[in-house]
């Protein structure tokens, strides 16, 4: 069964650091585009970066970009994201979620549960 | 501000059709393909339709999707109450360099 699951959240103090995790099972993260995608409390769903299969290219929002790194772990088959400098914006629920195909510009097919990241002080 | 821009709420009867726009520009609808996900409270979210129109195995074909232009549309016929959920349209965009998502829109079964 094709199963991504994430872990590592938790609370974190506003400038802070967090590297949150996913586990994926069923198939190779390098040969499909695998993303991470957030959902603030009342709020709608936002991508954040995402690593393309065999290429390893890796994008990110504007948002996040020099604050976050993706990583993609092929031995392990995980996927991370080490978040630094973090801010209450930053508070989500944070999603895995495999590409339909290497490219980065496909559906998602499989998601996480996700995980819980809450920057407060 | 959401750079897809979508209604933020339709609602229906059941049995009734109902369709959610999504409106971007030509760096992301105009350009690339739309995908949309249904999203139920306290659930992952669920790829609904990719690549503009299609529909993956296990999805009813109640749920069709279709594209002209910047703008694509989320059909849903013969509506059921389990279709309470939001709904959320995405696409590439070529300028950011990222996927874009519409803000969401909630749909309501009287």
């Amino acid at each position: 069964e094709v199963q991504m699951v994430e872990s590592g959240g938790r609370l974190i103090h506003p400038g802070g650091s967090l590297r949150v995790s996913c586990a994926a099972s069923g198939f190779s993260i390098e040969n499909y585009a695998v993303n991470w995608v957030r959902q603030a409390p009342g709020k709608g769903l936002d991508w954040v970066s995402g690593i393309s299969g065999t290429t390893g290219k890796t994008n990110y929002a504007v948002s996040v970009k020099g604050r976050f790194t993706i990583l993609r772990d092929n031995s392990k088959n995980t996927l991370h994201l080490q978040m630094n400098s973090l801010s209450e914006e930053d508070t989500a629920v944070y999603y895995c979620a495999k590409g339909l195909y290497a490219g980065e510009r496909d559906g998602f097919d499989v998601w996480g549960q996700g995980t819980l990241v809450t920057v407060s002080s | 501000q959401s750079v897809l821009t979508q209604p933020p709420s339709v609602s229906g009867t059941p049995g009734q059709r109902v369709t959610i726009s999504c409106s971007g520009s030509s760096s992301n609808i105009g350009s690339n393909i739309v995908n949309w996900y249904q999203h139920l409270v306290g659930a992952a979210p669920k790829l609904l339709i990719y690549s503009d129109d299609q529909g993956p195995s296990g999805v009813p074909d109640r749920f069709s999707g279709s594209k002209s232009g910047t703008s694509a549309s989320l059909a849903i016929s013969g509506l059921q109450s389990e279709d309470e959920a939001d709904y959320y349209c995405a696409a590439w965009d070529d300028s950011l360099n990222s996927v874009v998502f519409g803000g969401g829109t909630k749909l309501t079964v009287l």
